[in-house]
């Protein structure tokens, strides 16, 4: 079946550097990926839609500057956190979607621990 | 806009117990709903999806789920709950022109042996 894979599964890094998240659609082309964090004990709160070759769109309080999204391809998208700080500290999943699928595709996720 | 709402955050249930997750939505087109399972510390897996087909919906490890248009309702059952079965579970429901897929505030179940 359709697969995303995540990485880092795990990060950690100090306060005011940037870190890369990459999620990877495998044999399956994502034509839209969403962007979730999740706070410990928390739900998914989605930060973004982003599609392919066209600007991300974030939702209500999500930084665009901080949280830089890039989707060049089908199958590649990835989430840049800029100036990391403790309070960015969370549980970062993507989720590949394409169309004419019922579903959506799941990354493992990514802790982020800032420091 | 779209909406879901998981009553109980917290369900516990001996093993072997009947195990029912609430969920409510809210959804201006025909909806498309799901439910997923979250062990700690690792992605989420799909239990189930409702997608205007039938309207009661087999999924994996025992789950199944009814769509009830008239109550907004979707809830989550298994006839016998095992130990494994604790995790936390989440309700979602996708629809429109986006397909954002939203989540509910999730429901923390625990088996009691």
């Amino acid at each position: 079946g359709a697969v995303v894979s995540q990485h880092p599964s795990r990060v950690i890094c100090k306060s005011g550097t940037s870190v890369k998240i990459e999620c990877r659609s495998l044999d399956f082309q994502a034509t839209t990926m969403f962007w979730y964090r999740q706070f410990p004990k928390q739900s998914l709160m989605l930060m973004a839609t982003s599609n392919e070759g066209s600007k991300a769109t974030y939702e209500q309080g999500v930084e665009k500057d901080k949280f830089l999204i890039n989707h060049a391809s089908l199958t590649l998208s990835t989430l840049t956190v800029t100036s990391a700080h403790p309070e960015d500290s969370s549980f970062y999943i993507c989720s590949g979607y394409e169309m004419g699928l019922d579903g959506y595709t799941f990354g493992s996720g990514t802790r982020l621990t800032v420091v | 806009a779209q909406s879901v709402t998981q009553l109980g955050s917290h369900v516990s249930v001996s093993e072997g117990a009947l195990v029912l997750l609430r969920c409510n939505y809210s959804s201006s087109v025909p909806p498309y709903l799901f439910w997923y399972v979250q062990y700690p510390n690792q992605g989420l897996q799909l239990l189930l999806k409702y997608t205007s087909a039938a309207t009661l919906v087999k999924g994996i490890n025992g789950f199944e789920a009814e769509f009830k248009k008239s109550e907004t309702s979707f809830h989550l059952t298994k006839p016998s709950a095992h130990m494994s079965d604790a995790a936390e579970y989440f309700c979602a429901v996708s629809g429109g022109a986006t397909n954002k897929l939203i989540f509910g505030t999730g429901t923390l179940l625990a088996v009691q042996p």
